[in-house]
Order: structure tokens, then C-alpha cells, then sequence
């Protein structure tokens, strides 16, 4: 069955500082897959999806992550975080058929030291 | 620009007493609506997707019953029953069915048990 781990339930990073948030994911197939974020006290937004082709995808905001097949990850990073980067951040994969549903990870705060 | 609107956005639901939530879909080029529920773990799960006016889904889960309804082209429901524990309901919307499509979310209704 298709899952997504996301093993760290909190990071803590220095404002200025680099910062990955890791992502698994159990598919047998090609994926598709996003990450979310969620601020304080609000819905979710698409931070960047993945369809295949270029491993590296961009996102708003500075965020990037990298798909590898061989290690069935989705990691997200950002070179230089800041304190409005406070938040849930979520990793979903989807089947890419007539599927409605996304199988998400349990989510990672993140929380910025000043 | 707001594309869901979400009411209300917290509830206090005695136990035992049904709740309904309703959803506006502000823009018509993102007509696939579902529900997803936020347990008190931040964990996300889907719940129903409905195209068409008239479409009706029932699923019980752990700690509630739901009942959706695509009530117009613009407005989804939700009745929550037999609710044991908090959670967070979303309304979300897409510009097309299948499950890699990215999602557009509400703000939510947070329903507590008095």
C-alpha cells in the first residue's frame, strides 16, 4: 500500500540557517508528489509538486526539493530560512489516475531560533 | 484571492449532537470539492470528493460519522455526527478530478467536543 513517512515530527533550525525536511514514501509506480505548508491558524498551500522529469523542483518562497527513486525520498530544503518559514510543513503522493485521494505524511514543524 | 469560503470557522459541538459545515467555492474553474479531516495530531485525511449538484457520500471513521452533500455547482456540505474527539474539517477544490492536480484549501472549521 502506497504511504509517505515523514520521520521528524519537529525541527529546530537558527534563523539564517540551511534546513531539510525529509520525506519517504512506500509507491510501487511512478509518483506524484507535493509538499504543503500550513501556517499557523490557516488552511494548507502547495509549496511545489513533482510530476517526472527533473528530479530538482522549484517552489515558492526559495523552498526546493529533490526526488530520488533509488532512496524513495522527497526531501525539501531551503538554503536560508526565516522566521516567517514558522510552520507544518506536509509531504502528500498521489497515483496521478482518477484517484481522488493524496496519501499524506504525518507533517514536520518547524521551528525558527532567532 | 480566496477561492473557498468556510463556515464556521469554529464550533463547539455538545456530544452527541450532530454539526453542518458549509463551503463556497468562489471560482468556477476549480469545480472538483472535497473534504478532508485534520486530527488533533495534525494528521490529514481525505474524505469525500464530489463533482456533481445531488452527489451524497456517508463514511464512518474513528470518532465521527460524516454525511457530504454537493448541494450546487458552488456549494459543498458536510454533517458530522457522533463526534468523540476534535478535529479540523477542510474544504478543498481542484481545477480537475484526477489526484495530481493541486489542491486549494479552505480555512477550515474547527469542531471541539464540550
Amino acid at each position: 500500500a502506497q504511504s509517505v513517512t515523514q520521520p521528524d515530527a519537529r525541527v529546530t533550525v537558527s534563523e539564517g540557517a540551511s534546513l531539510q525536511l525529509r520525506c519517504k514514501y512506500s509507491y510501487f509506480g511512478t509518483p506524484y508528489l507535493f509538499w504543503y505548508v500550513q501556517y499557523p491558524r490557516q488552511g494548507l498551500q502547495l509549496l511545489l509538486k513533482y510530476y517526472p522529469g527533473d528530479p530538482v523542483v522549484q517552489g515558492v518562497n526559495g523552498f526546493e526539493a529533490e526526488f530520488s527513486k533509488s532512496n524513495s525520498s522527497f526531501h525539501l530544503r531551503k538554503a536560508s530560512v526565516h522566521w516567517s518559514d514558522w510552520a507544518v510543513y506536509f509531504c502528500a503522493v498521489s497515483m496521478g489516475d482518477s484517484n481522488y485521494q493524496l496519501i499524506w505524511g504525518s507533517g514536520t514543524k518547524l521551528i525558527i531560533k532567532p | 484571492v480566496t477561492l473557498l469560503e468556510q463556515n464556521p470557522r469554529w464550533r463547539l459541538v455538545p456530544r452527541g449532537q450532530a454539526v453542518n459545515l458549509r463551503c463556497i467555492l468562489k471560482n468556477s474553474q476549480y469545480p472538483w470539492m472535497s473534504w478532508y479531516q485534520q486530527d488533533l495530531q495534525k494528521q490529514l485525511q481525505w474524505l469525500f470528493t464530489l463533482r456533481s449538484p445531488g452527489d451524497k457520500e456517508v463514511k464512518s471513521l474513528p470518532g465521527a460519522d460524516y454525511l457530504a452533500t454537493r448541494v450546487t455547482d458552488t456549494e459543498l456540505r458536510l454533517q458530522v455526527a457522533n463526534m468523540s474527539q476534535g478535529r479540523t474539517l477542510y474544504c478543498t477544490c481542484s481545477p480537475g478530478q484526477i489526484s495530481n492536480e493541486r489542491l486549494f484549501f479552505g480555512h477550515g472549521t474547527k469542531l471541539s467536543v464540550l
